[in-house]
């Protein structure tokens, strides 16, 4: 595959653990965050998402927690299995831009 | 069968050659989107179209260019590809209609190495 993020941060847990990756995202009009998974050689893809108006929204193993006061989304995976390994970006979107400006990404390792 | 396709998937190209990266989509989406992807760098939006009429510029337009050819095609095209356009593209779309946020949908990336 790809050298996608040669130099991201790295996040290396073992099968069944809890993982949490963190985002500190940079503007305080930002209404709405997504997180996204890249697989090697593949486009990310949308894991969750969560409005402003929200501090927690839960999908299937994955929470996405936002704390608006010290601008901070994180993205927790439950049971982490080795097909969670990836590199992870969040997202954010500013209010009234109608873009997307994304993380650098962290990546994820799961051994077994 | 994949809703937003690349073509190509893999190029590598001269300096100064005039190259095209193509995207189709078949969500019926009207937003698309260009971004490039470095190493350590995150994805960066170089051009985004809102429809068939629209055009706008993201943050590291030069060098490129766009054409958005129907609502479900949209090329990005270097004029004259230098070494530090290697990367990895990819087109998004997105549903403005939708009630839901701005998901944006990927393709599976071109790697465009420029020699």
């Amino acid at each position: 595959g790809e050298s996608v993020g040669l130099h991201l941060p790295t996040l290396s847990v073992q099968e069944g653990d809890n993982s949490i990756i963190n985002c500190a995202y940079s503007n305080s009009a930002s209404d709405y965050f997504i997180w996204y998974k890249q697989e090697s050689g593949k486009g990310p893809q949308f894991i969750i998402d969560i409005r402003s108006n929200m501090d927690k929204r839960q999908g299937q193993r994955v929470t996405v927690l936002l704390n608006k006061t010290v601008k901070h989304l994180s993205l927790q995976i439950a049971a982490t299995q080795p097909g969670d390994s990836a590199v992870y970006f969040c997202a954010e979107n500013i209010r009234g831009f109608q873009k997307l400006v994304f993380g650098t990404g962290t990546r994820l390792l799961v051994s077994p | 069968d994949a809703d937003v396709t690349q073509t190509p998937r893999n190029r590598i190209t001269k300096t100064g050659k005039r190259i095209m990266l193509e995207c189709s989509q078949t969500k019926g989406h009207d937003r698309m989107y260009w971004y490039r992807q470095d190493p350590g760098l995150g994805l960066r939006l170089i051009y985004y179209s809102f429809d068939v009429k629209d055009i706008n510029k993201g943050e590291i337009s030069d060098g490129y260019s766009v054409s958005r050819q129907a609502q479900a095609k949209f090329s990005l095209s270097l004029e004259s590809a230098i070494p530090n356009q290697t990367a990895l593209y990819f087109c998004a779309t997105s549903d403005s209609a939708g009630t839901g946020g701005q998901e944006q949908f990927f393709g599976p990336g071109t790697r465009l190495t420029v020699l």
